[in-house]
């Protein structure tokens, strides 16, 4: 069975700084997809950033960047230049593709909770 | 607008009273998902549907029930709620193609849920 873990249950940054969240997965599959998503106090999830295994090329959305080292299986979400609306919750997610076929499961990690200081 | 709605958004009930929450998509998504999330293990896949009629059990799937008789709805039926489904409960669907995009999961408001 996958697993997803976040090691790091709460972290802090300093407004305009950068912070890495870590996540790690386990898996036998060769081909999947990883997400990061953002739980602001409103609860609503929110994609980050995706990232399919396949693809060396680690995945950026402007300020956010992953470190996807598939390999290791790990995936790290970095956030650059930290605003005051980034606090929130993150979770990392592992998927098999849809297309893939079979079980269809997906597998959240535990979460990190980001503190942003002013 | 696309968008994934719950109803409803809170609920307190009592134990052993059937309940129903619902969940619509309105973005002809194969692939429909529930989830419960509790404080410090994130988010447990409760049911999900590939498709019409075409349902499979997530790792948390006792105490509940789900149908798919419509491509755009996937409703969630606790037939005798315990406190222990006391949670916040998340409906997500996706497109269900090959590539990221059709696996990205959009997810609705969240329903919370209270079992006394």
């Amino acid at each position: 069975a996958q697993t997803v873990t976040q090691s790091q249950p709460e972290m802090s940054v300093q407004e305009a700084e950068t912070v890495t969240l870590s996540c790690t997965y386990d898996t036998s599959e060769s081909d999947y997809y990883l997400f990061w998503y953002k739980q602001p106090p409103s609860r609503q999830m929110i994609l980050v950033i995706r990232q399919e295994a396949y693809k060396q090329q680690n995945a950026t959305e402007n300020r956010f960047s992953v470190n996807f080292q598939k390999a290791a299986k790990s995936f790290s979400l970095k956030i650059s230049d930290s605003q005051l609306g980034d606090a929130a919750m993150y979770f990392c997610a592992y998927r098999r593709p849809i297309y893939s076929g079979g079980y269809q499961k997906v597998t959240f990690g535990t979460g990190t909770k980001l503190q942003v200081i002013p | 607008e696309a968008q994934v709605t719950q109803n409803p958004r809170y609920l307190i009930t009592v134990t052993g009273k059937k309940l129903t929450v619902t969940c619509s998509q309105n973005m002809n998504h194969e692939y429909m998902s529930w989830y419960r999330q509790d404080p410090g293990l994130g988010l447990r896949q409760i049911y999900y549907s590939m498709n019409v009629e075409v349902t499979d059990k997530g790792d948390v799937p006792e105490g509940y029930k789900v149908s798919r008789k419509e491509k755009r709805n996937f409703p969630l039926i606790l037939e005798s709620p315990s406190p222990n489904q006391t949670s916040l409960y998340f409906c997500a669907s996706s497109l269900g193609t090959s590539g990221s995009e059709g696996n990205e999961q959009f997810f609705g408001p969240g329903t919370r849920l209270t079992v006394l």
